[in-house]
């Protein structure tokens, strides 16, 4: 079955503790990216990944890290979580060609302390 | 700065009514898509429009793409209980220098629409 995975679904830290929430794409999309939901703010993009060691900055990346060593796998990175990114995120991909649909994780819902 | 505005915010009808949720921009964009997302799940694609005029239909759901690319709307005729959930627009802007590639959704606010038995 085709699918985005994100792993853990529900996370509750401390400030400060790094924590990496993990990405993975069945589907050899070369684009993934990342996403926080918020209410009343809507769906922001904070990294996204055109291709395997290409990475650029969505419109909220700060105190965030991706890296993507292999095409399946976009993992996000909070070297030192603040309660300011307690938040519900996305993780999703899609081919670059066809009609570029993309395809959204379950979601991750974390919350720092 | 939010690149497109979605409106109502929310909306909560009779089920049988019709109904239109509009996405606006200034900005132009060279494709657009329109998701529903349900609680505790993510954002599913409903469709994607390309071509400025563009009209598509998904049985009761009809989407169309504004004559300069800025703008979009959705219009669901006889609304169901099923219909409920939140509609969002995202609008993608190609990378000239790219080839083809995009460079990232831009997604507005989105819909709470709750279609009322």
């Amino acid at each position: 079955e085709a699918q985005v995975t994100q792993n853990p679904r529900y996370l509750i830290t401390v400030t400060g503790k790094k924590l990496t929430v993990t990405c993975s794409q069945n589907m050899n999309h070369e684009y993934m990216s990342w996403y926080r939901q918020d209410p009343g703010l809507g769906l922001r993009q904070i990294y996204y990944s055109m291709n395997v060691e290409v990475t650029d900055k969505g419109d909220v990346p700060e105190g965030y890290k991706v890296s993507r060593k292999e095409k399946r796998n976009f993992p996000l990175i909070l070297e030192s979580p603040s309660p300011n990114q307690t938040s519900l995120y996305f993780c999703a991909s899609r081919s670059q060609t066809g009609d570029n649909e993309q395809f959204f994780g379950p979601g991750t819902r974390l919350t720092v302390l | 700065t939010q690149l497109l505005e979605q409106s109502p915010q929310f909306l909560s009808i009779q089920e049988g009514e019709n109904l239109t949720v509009y996405c606006n921009s200034s900005s132009v964009f060279s494709s657009l898509q329109w998701y529903r997302q349900e609680p505790g799940e993510g954002p599913v694609l409903l469709v994607t429009v390309v071509t400025g005029g563009e009209v598509k239909k998904l049985k009761r759901l009809t989407f169309q793409f504004g004559d300069a690319r800025k703008d979009s709307s959705l219009h669901i005729t006889a609304a169901q209980t099923g219909d409920t959930g939140l509609y969002l627009c995202a609008g993608e802007k190609r990378a000239l220098y790219s080839g083809g590639g995009a460079d990232g959704l831009t997604f507005g606010k989105g819909t709470h629409l709750i279609i009322q038995p």
